[in-house]
């Protein structure tokens, strides 16, 4: 079972910032956070993953909660190109991901 | 290019026949990945090779389904005697062994089995 639950949709208009919320209440303490994203009719891509700290890249912001029971993935400026289903994952030292449904982005003009 | 390549890209097969697919992963990368993905579901693991070793695999794999890594390299799905619940998208990826685990996925092999 998925490790994580996330919402089934969210809906952004175009250049705002969104803010994708993912639980993971069983964490545990060597456990990564990954966030990865599908676009229609491709594979998943990696997005962001971070342990404990907050972490940024040129694609997206990952904020940890201190707990480390929630994240959330910021798109500081979402594009149309960012309408995808992201998947939040927890991995611990490589092992197979766990993919649940995801969230299913949609951005609107 | 050189990232996770698939082979074919759909196929398409009536129930009982075998069908074969092929992984190229990214060359330095010694893990391997397969997963399976229905419509509207995220990926399901079915199994992984670190080099060429099998290391995990999924309950979902059945004794018809069978995977290998012969030099470490290239992979190949098997799954013999086809049946339509069968029918998914087949996705690769590769990883390097690492303390975190960056998959990069191939764009997947659509299997339709009629």
């Amino acid at each position: 079972d998925a490790k994580t639950t996330q919402p089934n949709s969210m809906e952004s208009n175009e250049e705002e910032p969104v803010h994708l919320p993912c639980n993971h209440s069983t964490i545990s303490g060597t456990d990564y956070i990954h966030w990865y994203r599908q676009l229609p009719s491709q594979g998943p891509e990696y997005v962001i993953h971070g342990l404990t700290s907050n972490v940024n890249n040129r694609m997206a912001s990952l904020a940890i909660a201190e707990d480390r029971k929630s994240s959330t993935l910021i798109l500081h400026r979402a594009t149309l190109r960012d309408a995808a289903v992201y998947y939040c994952i927890l991995d611990n030292y490589g092992q197979n991901f766990v993919f649940g449904p995801g969230t299913r982005l949609s951005v609107l003009p | 290019d050189t990232g996770v390549s698939q082979d074919p890209r759909h196929k398409i097969t009536k129930r009982g026949q075998n069908v074969t697919f092929r992984c190229d992963p990214i060359s330095e990368h010694n893990r391997l990945y397969w997963y399976r993905q229905t419509l509207g579901q995220g990926p399901e693991f079915l199994t992984y090779f670190q080099n060429e070793a099998q290391l995990e695999k999924s309950r979902l794999l059945s004794d018809r389904f069978s995977a290998e890594r012969p030099k470490g390299s290239f992979s190949t799905l098997e799954i013999q005697r086809t049946e339509q619940g069968d029918s998914a998208m087949y996705l690769c990826a590769s990883s390097f062994n690492k303390q975190y685990n960056e998959q990069f996925f191939g764009p997947g092999t659509r299997l339709t089995v009629l």
